[in-house]
């Protein structure tokens, strides 16, 4: 059954403490794996595509890679204005036509000033 | 200039009502997609429509009918609403491209409380 695993499910971070969220997927072909950006009240936002193992992405203090099993969202120096919840999305090759995503379950980051 | 819209944002209505939500996308996309967001968080796919055809309907009960009068629109009608169905509800649009993967665009979100 294709899986998508996000940890932690919850990070506090202090302003400028970098760390990573892992997504770990187990699925049967993969078109691509999205980032999404939640705040409370809102809609996801589209942050990165990944396409392959070892590709990376950046914009501003984010940075995304990829591997055959797993990706990381890097927060470098993060700032409060980070906080927000994480979501990390497959796409599956069995998805066809359709397109839908598969979600993990998120990581709700909280930096503190 | 909101690129994908959805009316209401909440929506509280009693066990057994029928109601609707409405979404429209200005992006030109050709598919729209419908998920529910569960208390805890968890985004699910419900329906995927391109070019106004229904594409795919994951487990979701026939209460449930989504509707595009047009390939900017898809609406989501509920009838005999049940506790179970308070939930977040997103609109999503994207436009398929040959081997890229796409991503989608989501609405702000209806807030659903069945009382």
């Amino acid at each position: 059954e294709d899986q998508v695993t996000q940890s932690p499910e919850a990070l506090r971070l202090q302003e400028g403490e970098s760390s990573s969220l892992n997504c770990s997927y187990t699925v049967s072909g993969l078109r691509g794996l999205f980032w999404y950006r939640q705040d409370p009240g809102k809609g996801p936002e589209f942050l990165f595509t990944l396409y392959s193992a070892g590709e990376e992405k950046e914009k501003e203090r984010l940075k995304a890679t990829l591997t055959k099993k797993e990706s990381f969202l890097h927060i470098t120096a993060p700032k409060p204005e980070d906080s927000a919840t994480y979501l990390c999305a497959v796409r599956l090759i069995s998805s066809g036509s359709a397109r839908q995503l598969t979600f993990g379950s998120g990581t709700q980051l909280t930096v503190l000033p | 200039d909101t690129a994908v819209s959805q009316t209401p944002k909440y929506l509280v209505t009693q066990m057994g009502n029928d109601k609707s939500i409405k979404c429209e996308q200005n992006l030109g996309h050709d598919t729209m997609y419908w998920y529910k967001q569960d208390s805890k968080k968890f985004l699910k796919i419900m329906f995927s429509y391109n070019n106004k055809e229904l594409i795919i309907n994951e487990t979701v009960p026939n209460r449930f009918s989504p509707k595009s009068p047009d390939k900017a629109h898809l609406n989501l009608h509920i009838n005999s609403l049940e506790l179970g169905d308070s939930a977040v509800y997103f609109c999503a649009s994207s436009q398929p491209g040959q081997g890229k993967a796409n991503e989608q665009f989501f609405g702000p979100g209806t807030r659903l409380t069945v009382l």
